[in-house]
């Protein structure tokens, strides 16, 4: 079985500001881990991925994220946020199972 | 590569309506999946197709869902007799198992509301 917890409904942070949006995920074997961003009356975007190898993950527009094993975690953060990065935020886990088990979301305003 | 795509992208029914939702997926992925998202919730898994089998399914479809794969290409996802708890987001995303491990690409999504 497979789960994952995103801390925090709702995040806002200043322009320029870092963003550390949080996920914590549970997994009965090595878990491969995502976070999509998804914009109004769209679908899901791929940020960036873990699978196996260097922790640290870097993704598209400026993210990265690093894999925890001993804190179950795979935190996503930007140094500095742009309006353009206002969306929801869904962090996800595949593990055993080939679907994807996301968390419920954050939602990331930018405030200028 | 045109992504994956998703038609229609809105369908308004009345209850006990049946609806068909289609899903292209990136041409040469050999995955398919089938995701519902509710609002304020991150999208559940529904089912799966490798080529034209359909290898697994959630408790969430109920036996008034459907979904083919026919030809190991598009994918239909049919509702039967809805009811107003099926109004959510409907998105398919597809994959390749012959790129390693694969990651899942979505469309943009079918909305339904039912009425």
């Amino acid at each position: 079985a497979q789960s994952v917890t995103q801390l925090g409904s709702h995040v806002s942070v200043s322009e320029g500001a870092l963003v550390l949006l949080r996920c914590n995920y549970s997994s009965s074997v090595p878990p491969y881990l995502f976070w999509y961003v998804q914009y109004p009356n769209q679908g899901l975007q791929l940020l960036l991925k873990y699978t196996t190898g260097a922790t640290l993950v870097k993704g598209i527009n400026g993210f990265e994220a690093e894999f925890k094993k001993s804190e179950t975690s795979f935190h996503l953060t930007k140094p500095s946020a742009h309006m353009s990065d206002a969306a929801e935020y869904f962090c996800a886990v595949s593990g055993s199972a080939r679907q994807l088990t996301f968390g419920s979301g954050t939602q990331l305003t930018v405030l200028p | 590569d045109t992504g994956v795509s998703q038609n229609p992208r809105h369908k308004i029914t009345k209850r006990g309506q049946n609806v068909t939702f289609r899903c292209d997926p990136i041409s040469e992925h050999n995955r398919l999946y089938w995701y519902r998202q509710t609002l304020g919730q991150g999208p559940e898994f529904l089912t799966y197709f490798q080529n034209e089998a359909q290898l697994e399914k959630s408790r969430l479809l109920s036996d008034r869902f459907s979904a083919e794969r026919p030809k190991g290409s598009f994918s239909t996802l049919e509702i039967q007799r809805t009811e107003q708890g099926d109004s959510a987001m409907y998105l398919c995303a597809s994959s390749s198992s012959e790129l390693g491990q694969e990651t899942q690409y979505f469309g943009p999504g079918t909305r339904l509301l039912v009425l």
